[in-house]
């Protein structure tokens, strides 16, 4: 079974640019979560679709960070325009639709894009 | 919303001795603690996992351990092997229908020196 990926691996790009960040969840999985983990710091969530619809964006830290998931298949996640605290590095990660509240299904982690902004 | 502080930030420990990684969280309602383990450029993986009804895990050399009450979880790896070596990240959640944000302590370091 063909695990997530994500593209680019790495993306090197000036401050006010535009960069879109692709994530492909292992097939058949409803939930996908974006995470990012800035500076060496800690993985921090930014935002979980189910299916195509946004469950919860509250990590997302300003309106600079635009997520779809048209479709209900792969992701993608596009900052613009690119500031220099954008550098780190970005993970996705998918899980099963979850059945019922006591229920926890393992989160897959993409390898990550690094992504740096200069 | 959850905090989650992971000690110590790098840990060096000699082939087959122990190494232990502690972690603190703050909300109460919190009842499922996976630990995720990060190779140089490869991506995190699920490790071992406890939910809040369970004290104690093991799985081969590795041991999580829980204490609700304190709101303490860790990990110990004995035996510790030069493939050890990696990037630990502990973790928090409260297990809902809706979906299940992890919070990530902020990871810890381990070399293991042959």
């Amino acid at each position: 079974e063909a695990g997530v990926t994500q593209f680019p691996s790495h993306s090197v790009i000036e401050k006010g640019q535009t960069v879109t960040l692709r994530c492909d969840p292992i097939s058949g999985h409803d939930n996908l979560y974006w995470y990012r983990r800035v500076m060496g710091k800690e993985i921090k969530f930014l935002l979980h679709f189910v299916k195509e619809s946004k469950q919860d964006e509250s990590g997302m830290p300003n309106n600079r960070f635009l997520a779809e998931r048209t479709g209900g298949t792969y992701s993608t996640l596009k900052v613009q325009p690119a500031e220099l605290e954008d550098s780190g590095v970005y993970f996705c990660a998918s899980s099963q639709r979850t059945s019922g509240g006591s229920t926890y299904n393992e989160q897959f982690f993409g390898p990550g894009t690094r992504l740096t902004v200069l | 919303g959850e905090n989650v502080e992971q000690h110590p930030s790098t840990l060096s420990v000699q082939e087959g001795d122990s190494a232990v990684i502690k972690c603190t969280y703050s909300d109460s309602a919190s009842n499922y603690f996976p630990w995720y383990k990060q190779e140089l450029g490869k991506r995190p993986q699920l490790i071992i996992d406890i939910r809040s009804n369970v004290g104690e895990k093991k799985d081969q050399r590795i041991a999580v351990t829980l204490n609700k009450t304190a709101k303490h979880f860790s990990l110990h790896i004995t035996e510790t092997q030069p493939e050890d070596s990696a990037v630990y990240f502990c973790a928090a959640t409260t297990i809902k229908a809706a979906g299940n944000k992890l919070t990530f302590g902020g990871g810890t370091r381990v070399l293991v020196k042959p």
